[in-house]
């Protein structure tokens, strides 16, 4: 069974750092595209990062270039979303999202991590 | 970058009902477009990609067309289980892979 778990999610002051991890099983995930999609408090969903099946090509939104990075331990099985100089605007539920190659659709999700900016 | 623009933005309906959600994208993306289900606190769920296919296991209630920059969502006969947000996402120019604003339909 396919399950993505996400999981760094906590209260963080403006301008702090935070990884937010996110741990795959049931598939490989250097074997598909994977994603982090936002939704922030009362808001609509946000896609915020991409991650090609061989690593070489990694997208940001431009609302988080410079200050996310997203990255992949392959013998770990997980993703992860290093995010720095953290804003109030940060502040949402981020959730990992795998992509169906032959869809390009993002086929199975996480239940997300909420991630709180505030001082 | 590509804007996609969803309408309308909220919509009430009666369990029997029949609903359409329209997507706008600002650029040609051809049928690279994707509808999903949220529900508070559950985790989005693929219903229809490329347009118009209707993913294994959801109901043929739900159906998808469009092509270019206008598509459309539609559920034939509202269930009680439906009531919940929509979201378009297109994937025909990277990046971003923008998602609509979102429609939520409420009973």
């Amino acid at each position: 069974e396919v399950q993505l778990v996400e999981s760094g999610g906590t209260f963080v002051q403006p301008g702090g750092s935070l990884r937010l991890s996110c741990a795959a099983s049931g598939f490989i995930v250097n074997h598909y595209e994977m994603n982090w999609v936002r939704q922030a408090p009362g808001k609509g969903l946000e896609w915020i990062s991409y991650i090609s099946s061989n690593g070489a090509t990694i997208y940001y939104a431009d609302s988080v270039k410079g200050r996310f990075t997203m990255s992949r331990d392959n013998a770990k099985n997980s993703l992860y979303l290093e995010m720095n100089s953290l804003t109030v605007e940060d502040t949402a539920i981020y959730y990992c999202a795998r992509e169906d190659p032959s869809a390009v659709a993002l086929d199975y999700w996480g239940q997300g991590t909420l991630l709180t900016v505030s001082s | 970058d590509i804007l996609m623009t969803q309408s309308p933005s909220s919509l009430s309906a009666s369990v029997g009902d029949r609903v359409t959600i329209h997507c706008q994208a600002s650029q040609d993306i051809k049928n690279y477009l994707n509808w999903y289900q949220h529900k508070p606190g559950k985790a989005p769920k693929l219903l229809i990609y490329d347009a118009s296919n209707l993913r294994t296991g959801v109901p043929s209630r739900f159906s998808g067309s469009g092509s270019g920059t206008d598509f459309t969502f539609t559920i034939s006969r509202l269930q009680p289980e439906d009531f919940a947000t929509y979201f378009c996402q297109q994937h025909g120019h990277l990046p971003p892979k923008a998602f609509g604003q979102g429609t939520n339909l409420e009973i």
